[in-house]
């Protein structure tokens, strides 16, 4: 069962306009939330993250907004960039037994950014 | 420029053979997760340490699978015997918890190992 899940496995968008990437989750426990971005032959890189007292955070370009009472977040890209093309995965994380906090992936979506 | 890297960044094998991966984590962070991607799965976890000791792997295969960190700056992901349902890129991460506190979820991943048993 999938507590993470990114229901776009790809999505297409003209350079310069705003790219908008979905991601849900089940899990009402999960407090903090993350988004990472990955090149081919290259690990996920982390972008930005948003805490669960929040509802939107941005940096540069880049804004996550979170609607918890619908369990769903989103990563707003604008003005999107042909060096934007990327797969996108979703990621979130909650207080586990442990001391170290697990994360949970979604999918990805495969982002192409059109010249 | 501090960075986790993992060899082999390719590990072609025959089924059966033992199968090891070595991820060297960023300096100074006290956790280490191993996960693996595959097209139908996504990004799994299979394990994650913290200040070298192992605090969950329960997301491996215990028959054939370990991890372990001999020391603060190496991780080992061991496979025996491979399989061929076990190719897949296999990622490290590291991660700063500062002692007492639960600190930063923020993982820094290795650019992985592709593993292709035939």
């Amino acid at each position: 069962d999938q507590q993470v899940k990114q229901n776009s496995p790809s999505l297409s968008v003209q350079e310069g306009r705003i790219s908008i990437l979905n991601c849900d989750y089940t899990n009402s426990m999960f407090d903090y939330f993350l988004w990472y971005k990955k090149y081919p032959a290259e690990g996920p890189t982390f972008l930005i993250s948003i805490s669960s007292i929040k509802d939107k955070n941005e940096d540069g370009r880049f804004t996550v907004f979170l609607n918890k009472s619908a369990k769903h977040l989103s990563l707003h890209i604008v003005p999107s960039q042909p060096g934007d093309s990327a797969v996108y995965f979703c990621a979130a994380s909650a207080l586990s037994s442990g001391s170290a906090r697990q994360l949970t992936f979604g999918s990805g979506t495969q982002l192409t950014v059109l010249p | 420029d501090a960075r986790v890297t993992q060899t082999p960044r390719h590990k072609v094998t025959e089924m059966g053979q033992e199968v090891t991966m070595r991820c060297q984590p960023i300096l100074g962070h006290n956790t280490v997760f191993w996960y693996r991607q595959t097209m139908m799965q996504g990004l799994e976890l299979l394990a994650y340490f913290r200040n070298r000791a192992p605090l969950d792997d329960s997301g491996m295969p215990k028959d054939r699978f370990s991890a372990e960190m001999p020391d603060a700056t190496l991780a080992t992901l061991k496979i025996q015997p491979s399989e061929p349902r076990d190719s897949a890129v296999y990622f490290c991460a590291s991660g700063l918890v500062p002692d007492g506190g639960l600190g930063t979820d923020t993982q820094y991943f290795g650019p992985g190992t592709r593993l292709t048993v035939l």
